[in-house]
């Protein structure tokens, strides 16, 4: 199984924080990486799929970047609704695997 | 627009069978485009592929539950099902469906189910 770290596993930041979250693979997965964002008591929501592409309805303050192993989310302004946890996962084979998530929480 | 809709019982005893059903509206369940995943989270934890289906009944399983799971699928109905047998507490979670676009791209999981609590208890 391809394994996924992501760090760091909590922050608290303020509305209109630059919030920037890696994520690392056990292996090179190219550019099979996406993430997603849950809030409390609702299932994930896709952000970006291959590294780097807004999901349709994604607000352009999100960006992916990345290759190889070593991959990052930014959030350019945080948001109020922006509090939540965010999860990247891997489909470059299965067992598809989804890292341990990331909480933002409000400073 | 795409929705899936978890059903089936919310708790099961230890040793039995969950069973759950994915209904899938405003796409067709036989869309070459997609896999029809499973996926499950326990309680304050992370997230678990469980498997998924493609319309030609071409399925990829989870190696840690490939020997309790079956993933099947009812084109007259549209709808795909979930079945894990020799339940335990460790399986408590809740469970969601999910659209994954892998056949026609890299794989990712566009449009999710509410999910649905299932709790091991006797």
């Amino acid at each position: 199984d391809i394994q996924l770290t992501q760090s760091p596993s909590s922050l608290s930041a303020s509305v209109g924080d630059r919030v920037t979250i890696t994520c690392r693979a056990g292996q090179n997965i190219g550019s099979y990486l996406n993430w997603y964002q849950q809030k409390p008591g609702k299932a994930p929501e896709l952000l970006i799929h291959a590294i780097s592409n807004l999901q349709i309805g994604v607000p352009s303050r999100f960006s992916g970047s990345g290759s190889r192993t070593e991959f990052t989310l930014t959030i350019s302004s945080l948001q109020p609704e922006d509090f939540a946890t965010y999860y990247c996962q891997q489909s470059y084979n299965t067992p598809l695997t989804f890292g341990p998530g990331t909480t933002v929480e409000v400073k | 627009q795409v929705q899936l809709q978890e059903s089936g019982p919310g708790l099961v005893k230890p040793s039995q069978t969950l069973s759950l059903t994915c209904t899938v509206s405003g796409d067709s369940i036989n869309n070459g485009n997609y896999y029809w995943s499973w996926i499950r989270q326990p309680a304050g934890k992370g997230l678990e592929w469980i498997g998924r289906i493609y319309f030609t009944g071409s399925i990829n399983y989870n190696p840690s539950l490939k020997s309790r799971v079956t993933i099947s699928l009812d084109m007259s109905k549209s709808q795909f099902s979930l079945k894990l047998t020799s339940v335990t507490a460790a399986d408590t979670a809740i469970y969601y469906c999910a659209r994954d676009a892998g056949p026609s791209s890299t794989s990712f999981y566009d449009f999710w189910g509410q999910g649905t609590l299932v709790t091991v208890s006797s």
